[in-house]
């Protein structure tokens, strides 16, 4: 049979608007988070992290909001840019644990 | 700071070689990951150790792939007799070795089994 790969959600958006990336999580357990970017070519590089006891982070020009009761993350990006362009990924862990769980990822476009 | 350092870049050879990868972890970080990722199963744990002992080796496909790390500086990631369905991107992470703590990757190693 035909091979079928993994369809990533995708988001475009036009340059100087805001994105939205969501991501559900199953585990709860879970007690920290974390958002990666990967562009063509390179392994994922962080973005920002949050854990359990609070439900918002902000970084420069980023948002990350956690919502435990519906088991939900999103990540925000102001004024998006032609260089956010990649695939986004959520990573989820739990009790102290080294090892992450991540997801299928998002590929984000950004229209010029 | 220098990052984590894998090497090489990007690997062909045929069918029933040996094939071996090489990490660097950034220095301090006692804790290292690799991971698979292809376009079917997306990225994929393989084994990770913490203070250069395997810890979780569950996502290793099978016998033909072994990973060791001798020292805190130094990882190998072998697959012997590798086969075309090994081609992938692997990747390097390392961490603080304390949980709650980011990954760090390397830009990986693009395989490709003929």
């Amino acid at each position: 049979g035909e091979s079928v790969g993994l369809h990533l959600p995708t988001l475009s958006v036009q340059e100087g608007d805001n994105s939205i990336i969501n991501c559900a999580y199953s585990n709860s357990a879970s007690d920290y988070f974390i958002w990666y970017k990967q562009e063509s070519g390179k392994g994922p590089q962080f973005i920002i992290d949050i854990r359990s006891n609070m439900d918002k982070r902000q970084g420069q020009r980023v948002t990350v909001l956690l919502n435990k009761t519906v088991k939900h993350l999103s990540l925000q990006i102001a004024a998006t840019q032609p260089g956010d362009s990649a695939v986004y990924f959520c990573a989820e862990g739990a009790g102290g644990a080294n090892n992450l769980f991540f997801g299928t990822g998002t590929r984000l476009t950004v229209i010029p | 700071d220098a990052g984590v350092i894998q090497s090489p870049r990007h690997e062909v050879t045929e069918m029933g070689q040996e094939v071996t990868l090489r990490c660097k972890p950034i220095s301090g970080h006692n804790s290292l990951f690799w991971y698979r990722q292809t376009m079917m199963r997306g990225l994929e744990l393989l084994i990770y150790f913490n203070n250069n002992v395997p810890i979780d080796d569950s996502g290793m496909p099978e016998d033909r792939f072994s990973a060791k790390m001798p020292n805190a500086s130094f990882s190998t990631l072998k697959i012997q007799p590798s086969e075309p369905r090994d081609s992938a991107v692997y990747f390097c992470a390392s961490s603080p070795g304390v949980g709650g703590q980011p990954q760090h990757f390397g830009d990986g190693t693009r395989l490709s089994i003929l």
